[in-house]
């Protein structure tokens, strides 16, 4: 299995809800991220997770909240977001965090604030 | 500041044709270069990963290089195919203590046409 998947696909959000989006994998990688991608632009790395802790935290807002409860699944909790937090939030992991470990990604929850 | 700039920003090719795609990168200290292929909406896929010490790799229809002394990379595709039509992202990892940075460039879009 060298699949990483994302739930769920879209989703839709108002500005005072709470949501969370998850992210799975089963291929024994211990360092998993979130990204948050923009139309037309790289995805932005905003959070890393080696070995379950937080590892790296790219000063992102704290309506972001990451959650790792176990080495497959990797959490994101979401609260009182604005429309330009609107974005394609990437999941992917590796095998190790450092240096030269390949980056498997999701396909992505397309994610919309209203 | 660790920049990863690619070239052209779009282009448009006839199937069958090939084409090269442009990567520079100012990331200190190195560790990796990866190409990836992103399809509108869904996450990025690797096609290719190389170190300081590897100057070509091929996967496929795709083969980059690597140049650590001019800091430059290219993806060449050959024989396009309407597929291959999507974004091509390069990313330049520095390795410091085992840490692991990834700058992303911002794409090249791809378009091929019958």
């Amino acid at each position: 299995d060298t699949e990483v998947t994302q739930t769920p696909k879209h989703l839709v959000m108002g500005m005072t809800n709470k949501k969370s989006l998850k992210c799975e994998q089963h291929m024994g990688h211990r360092a998993m991220y979130w990204y948050k991608q923009k139309a037309k632009k790289p995805p932005e790395l905003m959070f890393v997770y080696s070995y379950e802790k937080l590892s790296i935290n790219e000063s992102v807002p704290s309506r972001f909240s990451p959650e790792c409860p176990n080495s497959s699944l990797l959490n994101l909790h979401l609260h009182a977001l604005q429309p330009e937090d609107s974005a394609l939030y990437l999941c992917a992991s590796s095998l190790r965090q450092e240096q030269s470990y390949e980056q498997y990604f999701g396909p992505g929850t397309r994610l919309t604030v209203t | 500041k660790n920049q990863v700039e690619q070239s052209p920003q779009s282009l448009i090719i006839l199937e069958g044709k090939n084409c090269t795609l442009q990567c520079n990168y100012t990331v200190s200290p190195f560790s990796n270069l990866r190409w990836y292929k992103q399809d509108t909406g869904r996450g990025p896929v690797s096609l290719t990963i190389m170190t300081f010490s590897e100057n070509t790799k091929s996967n496929g229809r795709y083969t980059a290089t690597l140049d650590a002394d001019t800091k430059q990379s290219s993806l060449h595709i050959t024989a396009s195919q309407l597929s291959d039509s999507a974004s091509y992202i390069c990313v330049v990892s520095a390795g410091s203590g085992g840490s692991y940075i990834p700058t992303f460039g911002r794409g090249t879009s791809l378009i091929v046409h019958p």
